[in-house]
């Protein structure tokens, strides 16, 4: 079985502090994505990855950055977290849609709360 | 506009009765899907759809691509059934990451 982790599942961080979420795949997937989830809103795209050291914006980027070092691991980063950025933040990964269609598997989310 | 939008935002039925949630979008798409979250946070893929119907167990996903229309079925539902079913898409041409409808809070009693 495909298996997404996510290094935390609650955060609690300061206004202005740098922030990292980690998320690891064992599939050899492709493709990983970051997504937060917020009450009324739904899940939107904050960034994605397909392939290491390759990153494009997804819906809401502004204000978080990405990493991606191997391919294993891509990194959510909030460089001065704010409250606005008090969410849930869900990893995700696929295999390459050069390969067909796909379905996404998710990790178990973590709670992120800005104070 | 929400490109994807789903109907009934809750739902509360009994036990056994079967179960439909409706997922309605307005872009072309090359694949939907349809996610279960339980409480706690984790998200299921159960469905992956381009194109007709397809049946997992109790679960009938299908869809109608010149409608732009998906429906989720439930049959003999269960209270564990009880969690949000969200409806996504892969748009037509676009980058890999899905567009989510706000999702459906089904909740079944006993």
């Amino acid at each position: 079985d495909v298996k997404v982790t996510q290094s935390s599942r609650y955060l609690v961080k300061r206004t202005g502090e740098k922030v990292f979420l980690e998320c690891v795949q064992d599939m050899d997937h492709e493709n990983m994505f970051w997504y937060r989830q917020d009450p009324g809103l739904g899940l939107r795209l904050i960034y994605f990855s397909y392939d290491v050291k390759m990153k494009e914006k997804g819906d809401i980027p502004e204000g978080y950055s990405v990493s991606r070092e191997k391919k294993e691991r891509f990194s959510l980063i909030l460089e001065s977290a704010s409250t606005n950025q008090t969410s849930m933040y869900l990893c995700a990964s696929s295999p390459s849609s050069g390969t067909g269609l796909h379905e996404q598997f998710f990790g178990p989310g973590t709670r992120l709360t800005v104070l | 506009k929400n490109e994807v939008e789903q109907s009934p935002q809750n739902l509360t039925a009994q036990e056994g009765e079967f179960i439909t949630i409706n997922c309605s979008y307005s872009v072309g798409i090359s694949a939907l899907h349809w996610l279960q979250q339980h409480p706690g946070g984790g998200i299921v893929s159960l469905f992956m759809l381009s194109s007709g119907k397809k049946k997992h167990g109790r679960l009938i996903a299908t869809i109608n691509i010149q409608e732009k229309h998906s429906s989720l079925h439930i049959t003999a539902s269960h209270p564990r059934d009880s969690a949000v079913y969200i409806c996504a898409v892969r748009v037509r041409g676009g980058a890999d990451g899905l567009t989510f409808g706000k999702g459906t809070h089904l909740i079944i009693q006993p």
